[in-house]
This record gives C-alpha cells, structure tokens and sequence, in this order.
C-alpha cells in the first residue's frame, strides 16, 4: 500500500529553524504538498509540487526533497507557527489516489 | 475571495445515511475539479472521492467505494457527498477541497461540517 512518514513531533523554540519530514518510496516519483492546520480550523496549502509556495505564504515557509524524503523548513519559527503540518502525495496509476501521511505537531517553545 | 462552505452534517444512527453540500463562491466553480477530505477526531487526513469537471470521472478511496456518492450542480456552484451505510468509524470532519490546478494538491478548503454516527 501507498504509505507516506512524517515524525509525529518536532519542538523549536522562537526563532530557531524547524524541520519537518516526509518518507515514501514513491516520493522519488511524485510531488509532495504540504498543509499547516491550526487548532480548530481548515487545513491550509503552503508547499506544493515539493517546494512551490503559494501566494500569501511567508518565504520563510521552504520545502526541499532529497530521494525518497522531502522536508519542510520553517526558518524564523514564530508562536503562530504551532499547528500540525501534513504532507500529501499522489499515486495516479490506474486511477486517482490521494495520501496524506499522518501528520507532525510542531511545538514552539 | 475564493471560498467553500460544507453543510449537512449532525448526528445519525448507524446505518443510516446522510447529504453533505459544499457551496463555492469566488471562483469559476465549473472549471475546477473538486474532493471531499475528512478528518477523525484527533487523527489525520483521508482523501475520499474526487470528481471531474463534467461529473463524467469519479474516483472514490477504497474505505468508501460502493456507500459514498460524490456529484456536483455547477449550475448551483455546489458540491454534495451522500453518505450511506454509516459506521461509527466514519465520524469526522468531513471537508470540501478543490484540486489545485496541474498538480495533485489542494489549494482552497472549507471550514468543514461535523459527522457523528453513533446510537
């Protein structure tokens, strides 16, 4: 089965950088998007086609990939970045298949 | 501004059914590809059911194939999943999400609309 790993917490304090991972055999392959979800809201698309942002996103937002991981990068950490962050990744073999991996807590400190 | 708003969910006995709408304003609803998502409480995302821009291409995840229905009235800029067969394993929040266009993301959600199944 399709199956994407992300650590299911990171802590940073303000400031520092925070790094947040994404594994999957098929990553190699595929794009990875990226969401942060705050406590009790939508979840909201910051990364897309691995390390795109969309307008309105902070450039402090990054994403890089390297063989089967990808990685989020949030240099600057503020308070306002604490949410559960998820990445996503597609498997369009024979039809439509959209994973999310289960998702990392970023705590700031 | 581009936005969605889910409707139609509450509490339903298992086995029973249920409709979820999403309404779209601030884009060109009929020429965007749309999914529902959902969320278990305190656990993550799943994607669940995609549907092209004509209706004419519907996928749907295994965990739901054969009791969700996904369509659409871009007449009505509105999205619907019919929901039948429910367990208590389908409580969630369920979210409407538009596909970001050439790629396999999604770039605008709504706020979400709570299912609960339970007697």
């Amino acid at each position: 089965s399709y199956e994407l790993t992300q650590p299911p917490s990171v802590s940073v304090s303000p400031g520092q950088t925070a790094r947040i991972t994404c594994s999957g055999d098929t990553l190699p392959q595929q794009y990875v998007y990226w969401y942060q979800q705050r406590a009790g809201q939508a979840p909201v698309l910051i990364i897309y086609k691995d390390s795109e942002r969309p307008s309105g996103i902070p450039e402090r937002f990054s994403g890089s990939t390297s063989g089967t991981t990808v990685t989020l990068t949030i240099s600057g950490v503020r308070a306002e970045d604490e949410a559960d962050y998820y990445c996503q990744s597609a498997d369009n073999n024979g039809g439509y298949l959209r994973v999310f991996a289960g998702g990392t807590k970023l705590t700031v400190l | 501004e581009a936005q969605l708003e889910e409707s139609g969910g509450g509490l339903v006995q298992p086995g029973g059914s249920l409709r979820l709408s999403c309404v779209a304003s601030g884009f060109d609803f009929g020429e965007t590809e749309m999914n529902w998502v959902r969320q278990t409480p305190g656990k993550g995302l799943e994607w669940l059911s995609y549907i092209s821009l004509s209706s004419s291409v519907k996928y749907y995840s295994d965990s739901v194939k054969g009791r969700f229905t996904i369509s659409r009235d871009n007449a009505k800029n509105s999205l619907f999943l019919q929901l039948s067969r429910l367990t208590a394993d389908d409580t969630a929040v369920y979210y409407c999400a538009r596909d970001t266009r050439g790629s396999d993301g999604f770039d605008l959600w709504g706020q979400g609309t709570l299912v609960t199944v339970s007697s």
